[in-house]
């Protein structure tokens, strides 16, 4: 299976900062790759698919992009409600794997 | 929309049924899934299965104790889990893959999750 390791594991943020968290495949993915956002309590939420392209409905702040085996989310200007765990997952091989997630927390 | 159902309070060895209701879209456009989180921990896909139940694929973890299944008349997803084990539970989750008929893909659509509890 492919693994997906996340970095950092945590860290903490102010609103109106701009944040980047990085996904790193085990092997090449071309852009078969996923970011979802956690809240406490909640199911994930569909962010970005296919790397770069935006799940309606998502606020233009969000972007992602990267190709192969490195990936990045950024997220400019926090807002409040942004404030998550953040997972990758790669959709380009059986089965599916996920990152291990990145907790982003209000500083 | 997607509503879990059947988690609760089990027995090591024992088994549990859970189901999935869709509503909401063409239930057999797509391919489902079932994807865990043990408390406080990460997400873990379990299984998933095409629109029309040809193909069908599990975690190392689970295979040969979970069935995966639907029933496209019923917009129903379910999940047989058998010998279950304490590293077992979890919430688990049912998603919608994003795009039609491919079971690998990502996840656009979940439920709330139920939580299976196993300990004697």
């Amino acid at each position: 299976a492919i693994r997906m390791t996340q970095s950092p594991s945590s860290f903490s943020a102010s609103t109106g900062d701009r944040v980047t968290i990085t996904c790193r495949a085990s092997q090449g993915i071309s852009t078969y790759l996923a970011w979802y956002q956690q809240k406490p309590g909640k199911a994930p939420k569909l962010l970005v698919f296919a790397a770069s392209t935006l799940q309606s409905g998502v606020p233009s702040r969000f972007s992602g992009s990267g190709s192969g085996t490195d990936f990045t989310l950024s997220i400019t200007y926090l807002q409040s409600e942004d404030f998550a765990t953040y997972y990758c997952q790669q959709y380009y091989s059986f089965p599916p794997t996920f990152g291990q997630g990145t907790r982003l927390e209000i500083k | 929309q997607l509503v879990e159902s059947g988690g609760g309070l089990v027995q090591p060895g024992r088994s549990l049924r859970l189901s999935c209701a869709a509503s909401g879209f063409t239930f057999d456009d797509y391919a489902m899934h079932w994807v865990r989180q043990a408390p406080g921990k990460g997400l873990e896909w379990v299984s998933g299965i095409s629109w029309n139940s040809d193909n069908i694929g599990y975690a190392d973890s689970v295979k040969g104790r979970f069935t995966i299944s639907r029933d496209n008349a019923k917009n129903s997803l379910y999940l047989q889990m058998n010998s279950l084990r304490a590293e077992d539970m979890a919430f688990y989750y049912c998603a919608k893959s994003k795009v039609d008929g491919l079971l690998t893909s990502p996840l656009d659509s979940w439920g709330q999750g139920t939580l299976v509890t196993v300990s004697s």
